[in-house]
């Protein structure tokens, strides 16, 4: 298996654009998770689902910021209308089980809001 | 509230010398859990170690061991015989309770480690 696949790993955007950030977790996992990491505050869960239903979106900064599952081997983190503080590097993470010690992290989406 | 601080924003040590690097956290529950993770330049975050509240000895996972002082609130990582490949970034993070079945982490800021030669 490949690992979980984030695309794209780098994405720059204006200030008001829609952003879509994509990911594939491992085949067989039923746990998806979404994190964003800044400087200022560390890796911070966003949300995550089980069986591809979310289960904990209390980490959702805004309502500028949705994530779906339409099925079980892909997700997206949408941002719109997208904001320079949006700017972070977003991780995907899946699990077999809802264990974190056995979550597996995709290399991450660095975005940049001008 | 910060739960998990670590505040050692960098951290240099030379080759085969061991390193700490500081955690320290802040819970109400008597049950809990911490972890490290290393994130090295390609990105991914990497389980290192793991350590349980109720745990009364320290965790070990061959060259990282977690010196967990409960009293202290405090869970720093111990890298022994450093190597250049340990280089990255370090975080410290804390499960949350749940009832969900998934253990929610919350994450400290993260220390940059740099190992030189």
């Amino acid at each position: 298996d490949a690992g979980v696949i984030q695309s794209p790993r780098h994405e720059v955007t204006e200030m008001g654009q829609e952003v879509t950030l994509r990911c594939k977790p491992i085949s067989g996992h039923d746990y998806l998770f979404w994190y964003r990491q800044t400087m200022m505050r560390g890796l911070e869960l966003l949300i995550y689902f089980n069986n591809n239903v979310p289960i904990d979106d209390s980490g959702m900064p805004e309502d500028r910021f949705s994530a779906k599952m339409p099925n079980a081997s892909f997700s997206t983190l949408k941002i719109q209308p997208s904001e320079p503080r949006d700017s972070a590097v977003y991780f995907c993470a899946s699990s077999k089980t809802g264990l974190v010690t056995e979550a597996f992290f995709g290399q991450g989406t660095r975005l940049t809001v001008v | 509230a910060q739960k998990i601080t670590q505040t050692q924003p960098g951290m240099f040590v030379q080759e085969k010398e061991a390193v700490t690097l500081d955690c320290t956290y802040d819970t109400s529950d008597q049950s809990y859990g911490l972890f490290w993770y290393k994130q090295p330049s390609s990105g991914e975050m990497i389980f290192l170690i793991y350590q349980g509240s109720y745990d009364e000895q320290n965790a070990t996972e061959g060259r990282y061991s977690l010196n967990f002082q409960k009293a202290r609130k405090s869970a720093n990582l111990v890298i022994s015989a450093s190597q250049l490949g340990d280089s990255a970034m370090y975080f410290c993070a804390m499960r949350e309770p749940s009832n969900t079945g998934f253990q929610k982490l919350v994450f400290g800021t993260g220390t940059r480690l740099l190992v030189s030669p």
